[in-house]
């Protein structure tokens, strides 16, 4: 089951710059997007959504961009700060994949270097 | 902030034997779901849970797994006769509504993580 992707396991930013974390995904029926950030021994926490009606939403440092055509997706942090270190993982659902069913990628480890 | 809460954190069991998980949803949400993730695989969605019934199932989710809501809080996934491969971290989350109707995110615990000796 590869329908969710997160091509880079890591990545590193300075403190204060931007960070990118790209997800891809194969199932064309999916509509709504999302991604959450985990820490060691705790459980995924929802950081942000977008449904497939809209190309980009924001919510402070974190806006997520979503480009249906390329099947592809990207969460920004700006700026980066050093409490963004975590897991982040993109998930998928839609109305005929199975509406309760969240289809997570393999996760990205972001590290903010201060 | 309202928040999704498992117990136990660790649960160390025998192969064969049964074991339940528990959680509290947030109370005001009306789906429920038990994921899992194999140490360096994937969270697995295994089975979502609305109006005291199955709404989804995955193929993980076998005759082995059932899933109740014994009262008005807790969620309960119960392995009955346990296996080496059901070692994994089994993650609780709920929702208002549900994610692929109305767009509403899924709020996870914290996870146990179950054993299988």
């Amino acid at each position: 089951d590869q329908q969710v992707k997160q091509n880079s396991p890591s990545l590193s930013v300075q403190e204060g710059r931007i960070s990118i974390l790209n997800c891809d995904y194969t199932n064309s029926m999916f509509d709504y997007f999302l991604w959450y950030k985990k820490y060691p021994a705790e459980g995924p926490t929802f950081l942000i959504s977008i449904s497939s009606i809209k190309d980009k939403n924001e919510d402070g440092r974190f806006t997520v961009f979503l480009n249906k055509s390329a099947k592809h997706l990207s969460l920004h942090i700006v700026p980066s700060q050093p409490g963004d270190s975590a897991v982040y993982f993109c998930a998928a659902s839609g109305y005929y994949t199975g509406a309760n069913n969240l289809f997570f990628g393999t996760g990205t480890r972001l590290t903010v270097i201060p | 902030e309202p928040e999704v809460t498992q117990t136990p954190s660790h649960q160390v069991t025998q192969m064969g034997q049964e074991v339940i998980l528990r959680c509290v949803p947030i109370s005001n949400h009306l789906y429920f779901y038990w994921y899992r993730q194999i140490l360096g695989q994937k969270v697995e969605f295994l089975v979502s849970f609305y109006n005291n019934e199955i709404s989804e199932k995955s193929e993980i989710f076998d005759d082995q797994f059932s899933v109740e809501r014994p009262d008005g809080s807790n969620f309960t996934l119960k392995i009955r006769s346990t296996k080496l491969e059901d070692s994994a971290m089994y993650f609780c989350a709920s929702s208002r509504d549900s994610a692929g109707y109305s767009n509403q995110p899924q709020h996870f615990g914290d996870g146990t993580r179950l054993s299988i000796l």
